[in-house]
């Protein structure tokens, strides 16, 4: 069964912020967040984690509701670049880094 | 440096062919992982090594035989591959067994016919 959901695809204009939900209303309280994106012909990025509070680093903000149901990934400035699937992940710590992607969101910048 | 490098970038190769797939990180990771990735769909674990031992194997057919000579290195070797297994073959690594922060190389896309 899925753990997490996402809309199938989203468009950004360009120069403007990217808001990618993600719905994970059975997480537990021991599973993180995290979230990595695969621009087209390479291999997926890490992007960003987080357990309850809100995270920030130079790539993206990640935002995590108070009951952990649900998070958004925010891209301050969306870029060409950032056009790429955006997979939502939640793991615990010992899961012996078996990653599990689901289908994700196919982001599209535009000029 | 935060560079998983994987060679060859493409391989095309024949049901009868032996041939390996290379990944190499000099980043002092201790783990190191094969993942499947078909067109159009996220990709899927295969292989986990950590500490230069196989830790994890999903299942994978025996066609497929990871090895890891040490721990900047990690190989798939393929034999007896069928059309199916045609696909982006990824390779990560993490600082150690439970890492869920991975840094991917970009990939050896293999056809086989």
């Amino acid at each position: 069964d899925a753990k997490t959901t996402q809309p199938p695809s989203m468009d950004c204009a360009e120069g403007r912020a990217a808001n990618l939900p993600c719905n994970h209303s059975t997480i537990s309280g021991n599973e993180y967040v995290y979230w990595y994106r695969q621009i087209h012909s390479q291999g997926p990025q890490y992007i960003i984690h987080g357990l309850k509070n809100n995270e920030t680093n130079e790539m993206a903000s990640l935002i995590i509701t108070e009951d952990r149901k649900s998070s958004t990934l925010i891209l301050p400035h969306a870029t060409l670049r950032d056009t790429a699937v955006y997979y939502c992940i939640v793991m615990t710590t010992d899961s012996w880094g078996k990653l599990q992607f689901g289908a994700g969101t196919q982001v599209v910048v535009t000029p | 440096d935060t560079e998983v490098t994987q060679t060859p970038k493409h391989l095309v190769m024949g049901m009868t062919n032996k041939k390996s797939l290379k990944c190499e990180q000099h980043m002092g990771h201790r783990a190191m992982y094969w993942y499947k990735q078909k067109a159009k769909k996220p990709p899927e674990l295969m292989f986990v090594y950590s500490y230069e031992k196989l830790s994890i194997n999903e299942s994978v057919p025996s066609r497929f035989s990871p090895e890891c000579p040490n721990s900047s290195l990690l190989n798939l070797h393929l034999h007896a591959l069928q059309p199916e297994d045609s696909a982006l073959y990824l390779c990560a690594s993490s600082q150690d067994s439970g890492g869920m922060v991975q840094y991917f190389g970009a990939g050896t896309r293999l056809s086989v016919l």
